[in-house]
């Protein structure tokens, strides 16, 4: 069964510092690739994803990730954090089959930045 | 644009009622899923729908969870009769496209279910 990993289960960073999170999922075969989050309160959002192409992607907010295939990774990236940042992010896999699409999250990342 | 939305946001009940939570997708959204979310996880497939039909369902557990989608737009998820293992938050989500295509999916605020 496909599985997706977040090793990062709570970070505390200081604002302007840089981020990194990370993302592994099992599934060999074609995969779209999301980071979602979900600042408090407030409902999922889309970050950023992949479908193909370039694997650095860009998101919202100064966020990106890159797909290394090799590695079955899409960690999440962005060089210095604010206060606003503080929120939980979950990297979700999607793949397609005769069932529909099949987007498997994974555990999420409680991001907490402090001033 | 207006997002899915979802009512109630909450909910408690005793083990062993009925409960029904509504999702309303994104206008012209042809697919429409739902999720659970326990405490501490990330969201689960339960079902997913295009229009009015189902397309998985193999994740719901079908001895106490239904679904339906009857008109293609609006969807109601009930539990009857509710565990104390079903506390969770239900997402629902919709995507543009055929299921059968990759597609990004846009969620509700979820109902916070909890089951005493």
């Amino acid at each position: 069964a496909q599985s997706v990993s977040q090793h990062n289960h709570h970070v505390i960073l200081s604002e302007a510092a840089s981020l990194e999170l990370g993302c592994n999922y099992s599934y060999g075969g074609t995969v779209n690739l999301f980071w979602y989050v979900q600042y408090p309160g407030q409902h999922l959002q889309l970050l950023l994803k992949y479908f193909s192409g370039d694997p650095l992607v860009k998101g919202i907010k100064g966020f990106e990730a890159e797909f290394i295939k090799s590695k079955f990774s899409f960690n999440l990236r962005k060089p210095s954090v604010q206060w606003s940042d503080t929120a939980e992010y979950f990297c979700a896999v999607n793949r397609v089959t005769g069932g529909g699409n099949k987007l498997t999250f994974g555990t999420g990342t409680q991001l907490k930045v402090e001033l | 644009e207006a997002g899915v939305a979802q009512s109630p946001r909450y909910k408690i009940i005793e083990k062993r009622q009925s409960v029904a939570f509504w999702c309303n997708p994104i206008s012209g959204h042809a697919t429409l899923y739902w999720y659970q979310q326990i405490l501490g996880q990330g969201p689960k497939l339960l079902i997913q729908f295009q229009n009015n039909g189902v397309v998985d369902d193999s994740q719901l557990p079908k001895d106490r969870f239904s679904a339906e989608r009857l008109k293609g737009v609006d969807s109601t998820l009930k539990i009857q009769p509710a565990k104390l293992e079903d506390s969770a938050v239900y997402l629902c989500a919709s995507s543009l496209g055929d299921f059968r295509q990759a597609d990004t999916q846009y969620f509700g605020p979820g109902t916070r279910l909890t089951v005493l």
